[in-house]
């Protein structure tokens, strides 16, 4: 396992269809984030899961967005009617609860341009 | 909830001179900062991390410094390479584990 991975690295789609991403974690870390980076800014939190439980959610995240980790595992983040505000690299991070080091570490990112 | 700010927002250093990124912070309950490196298309990558018990921490040509009371803390680079030419974020969270806040980044470009 060579790090957190994100798929697709690129999406582009057209306003109002709906998108949906993946990200597996490094293996055996049980909290997964994801943050949105639009250009020139620093991430911003969207949400984080413990395993399959999801705790905490940003204002952020709005009513068309929705994050799922079924199994403790990989996670999808879903868009639906996407808007051209949405478009920003979308990126998941993991970090390992309960053990020494607990530092989290970001994956490469899912660039979406909706147009 | 937590604001963090950072300055300068770009910088431009000769190669071989020192680099030093500041930032701030709101939130006294913060006690872990990360420092990133984001190069172009890519993740951030975590270069160096400080907990509020200590006040310095050295790691080969990077050191971060905290002030807790201030609620301040710094990222030096010596020996500036054009390798580290990338967009730097500073961050703060209430534990290493926790959401991590970010600061609006600084792009050091390292001059040959």
């Amino acid at each position: 396992d060579t790090g957190v991975s994100q798929d697709p690295r690129h999406k582009i789609t057209k306003r109002g269809q709906n998108v949906t991403f993946r990200c597996d974690p490094i293996s055996e870390h049980n909290r997964l984030y994801w943050y949105r980076q639009t250009l020139g800014q620093g991430p911003e939190f969207l949400t984080y899961f413990q395993n399959e439980a999801q705790l905490e959610k940003s204002r952020l995240l709005s009513d068309r967005f929705s994050a799922e980790r079924p199994k403790g595992s990989f996670s999808t983040l879903e868009i639906q009617r996407t808007e051209q505000g949405d478009s920003a690299m979308y990126l998941c991070a993991s970090s390992s609860l309960g053990t020494k080091n607990t530092e989290a570490f970001f994956g490469q990112g899912t660039r979406l341009t909706v147009v | 909830g937590e604001n963090v700010e950072q300055h300068p927002s770009t910088l431009s250093v000769q190669e071989g001179d020192s680099a030093v990124i500041k930032c701030t912070y709101s939130d006294s309950a913060s006690n872990y900062f990360p420092w990133y490196k984001q190069e172009l298309g890519k993740g951030p990558q975590l270069i160096i991390d400080i907990r509020s018990n200590v006040g310095e921490k050295k790691d080969q040509r990077i050191a971060v410094t905290l002030n807790k009371t201030a609620k301040h803390f710094s990222l030096h680079i010596t020996e500036t390479q054009p390798e580290d030419s990338a967009v730097y974020f500073c961050a703060a969270s209430e534990t290493s584990y926790d959401k991590v806040i970010f600061g609006p980044g600084t792009s050091l470009s390292v001059i040959p």
